[in-house]
C-alpha cells in the first residue's frame, strides 16, 4: 500500500512568512509524529499524535510551531512568523495502533529554507 | 534534548569488514530501534528490541542491550558500499509512544 507521504517536499520562503506543511499518515495508523532534522544532526521529536487523546507537543520549539490532525489521517504543522533557524527537513512519520513494539513509517520529508 | 548519544560519530570501513554503534540513553525505555536514513531523507526501520531482550539478530545486523548500563549497539557484519549511510538509535519512553532519536552514526564503507 501506499506509504507516509509529505507536501511540498521543498519549501522556500521568506523570513516572516507562515508556512503549512502536510503530512498523509499509512491508512490505519493511529500514531502520528513530527520531527525536525538540520543538517548533518539528528532528529529533534516535535510532538506526536496518538489516537483521540491530547497530543504530546512537549517537543516543539516556540509557540511559533502548532499542528493539527484531523481524526486519525491528514496532519498540518504550521510554522509562524518563520526564522532563519527553522530551516530544516521535516519528517512525519506514522505507526499502527495496538501495540508499543512496533515501528515508525517515515515520509520522505519537506526541505524547508527561509532566506 | 536528545535522549540517545552515539559513537562513533563517523565511521570508515572497507568491504567486508564489521561495523559497530554504540547508543547510550538517559530515562527508562520501553524498546529501542535503529533507523537507517540515506542521502538526509526518509528513515528506514532496522530492528526493534524490547527493554526486557538482550539479543536480537537480522540478517546481517545483531543488536545487544543493556539496561543496567542504558546502552545498545548495532553491528553490521560482513559490510557492502551499499551499507553507507546514516545510523540512528531511538528510544520509546515507557508509555510506548514518544520516541527520542541520537545525533547518528555516519557510516562510509570503501568498496
Amino acid at each position: 500500500g501506499a506509504g507516509v507521504s509529505q507536501s511540498p517536499s521543498n519549501k522556500v520562503t521568506e523570513k516572516g512568512k507562515d508556512v503549512e506543511l502536510r503530512c498523509d499518515p499509512i491508512s490505519g495508523h493511529t500514531a502520528l509524529y513530527w520531527y525536525r532534522q538540520r543538517l548533518g544532526q539528528g532528529l529533534e521529536f516535535l510532538i506526536y499524535f496518538q489516537g483521540n487523546s491530547a497530543p504530546d507537543k512537549s517537543g516543539l520549539p516556540s509557540d511559533r510551531f502548532s499542528a493539527e490532525r484531523t481524526g486519525e489521517s491528514v496532519s498540518t504543522l504550521t510554522i509562524q512568523r518563520t526564522q532563519q533557524e527553522d530551516s530544516a527537513v521535516y519528517l512525519c512519520a506514522s505507526r499502527r495502533a495496538g501495540t508499543t513494539y512496533n515501528e515508525q513509517f517515515f515520509g520522505p520529508g519537506t526541505r524547508l529554507t527561509v532566506l | 534534548s536528545q535522549q540517545g548519544e552515539e559513537d562513533p560519530q563517523a565511521l570508515s570501513i572497507q568491504e567486508g569488514e564489521n561495523a559497530t554503534m554504540n547508543c547510550s540513553y538517559k530515562t527508562s525505555i520501553n524498546n529501542l530501534q535503529w533507523y537507517r536514513q540515506n542521502s538526509g531523507r526518509g528513515l528506514v526501520h532496522l530492528i526493534l528490541i524490547r527493554s526486557n531482550e538482550r539479543e536480537k539478530h537480522s540478517g546481517r545486523l545483531r543488536v545487544t542491550l543493556d539496561t543496567s548500563k542504558k546502552s545498545s549497539s548495532l553491528l553490521i557484519t560482513a559490510s557492502r558500499a551499499a551499507d553507507t549511510a546514516s545510523y540512528f538509535c531511538a528510544t520509546a519512553d515507557t508509555g510506548g509512544f514518544k520516541t527520542i532519536f541520537g545525533a547518528g552514526t555516519r557510516l562510509f564503507v570503501k568498496a
